[in-house]
């Protein structure tokens, strides 16, 4: 079953603006992860941050988490072209089955 | 490149083909999937190796039959598949198949459309 819910389901920014989105889960984690996935092409990992972690960053990229509000958060700075692509967030279930949200498409305009 | 390459990348098929997708990782792990993903849905997954081993059959029609000869190598053979079948098939590996701290890294996907 689908354990993280992105939002906004899409997202269009200028560039060089930042993007954020929204990711919430329903049963306790050990850790969050982010994906990134091109138009039509594989997933590719992007962060994990775990449970008593409250906040990660990787290059552009800034990761939040709340365990008290099951909830976490993507923030992309300076965005460019090259970042238009749909965002997962995605957690292990106790059965050790990882599970995604339906991703928030995120566009990026010249 | 993640280190999973997944053929064909695109496949046309009839009701009444039968078909192989096949993936390939090169990182050494040891647990392999195999996920759906189908426009405006989540990821669905299918099947987990681990070891070669089948630890998990996500209630998936008999219609798609996986093998995983090798811990490097996993199939998915098609057979009379329906038209609400055709989707993104991603193929992913990761260290540990029970771990809940792997990252999967996933190949670039099969475009499938059954016709």
């Amino acid at each position: 079953s689908q354990q993280g819910e992105e939002d906004p389901q899409a997202l269009s920014i200028q560039e060089g603006e930042n993007a954020t989105m929204n990711c919430s889960y329903k049963t306790s984690i050990n850790n969050l992860q982010w994906y990134r996935q091109n138009s039509g092409r594989g997933l590719v990992h992007l962060i994990l941050i775990r449970s008593n972690e409250r906040e990660k960053h990787s290059g552009r990229l800034r990761v939040t988490l709340d365990t008290s509000k099951k909830s976490s958060s993507l923030l992309i700075t300076a965005s460019r072209a090259a970042d238009t692509a749909s965002y997962f967030c995605a957690t292990y279930s106790n059965d050790y089955k990882l599970s995604f949200g339906a991703g928030t498409t995120v566009t990026v305009r010249a | 490149e993640t280190g999973v390459t997944q053929t064909p990348r695109h496949l046309v098929m009839g009701m009444t083909n039968k078909k192989s997708l096949k993936c390939e990782q090169h990182l050494g792990h040891n647990a392999m999937y195999w996920y759906k993903q189908s426009a405006k849905k989540p990821l669905e997954l299918m099947f987990v190796y681990n070891f070669k081993e089948q630890t998990e059959n996500n209630s998936v029609p008999s219609r798609f039959s996986p093998e995983c000869p090798n811990s490097s190598h996993l199939f998915l053979h098609l057979h009379t598949l329906q038209p609400e079948d055709s989707a993104l098939y991603l193929c992913a590996s990761s260290q540990d198949g029970t771990s809940r701290t792997d990252t999967q890294y996933f190949g670039p996907g099969t475009r499938l459309t059954v016709l």
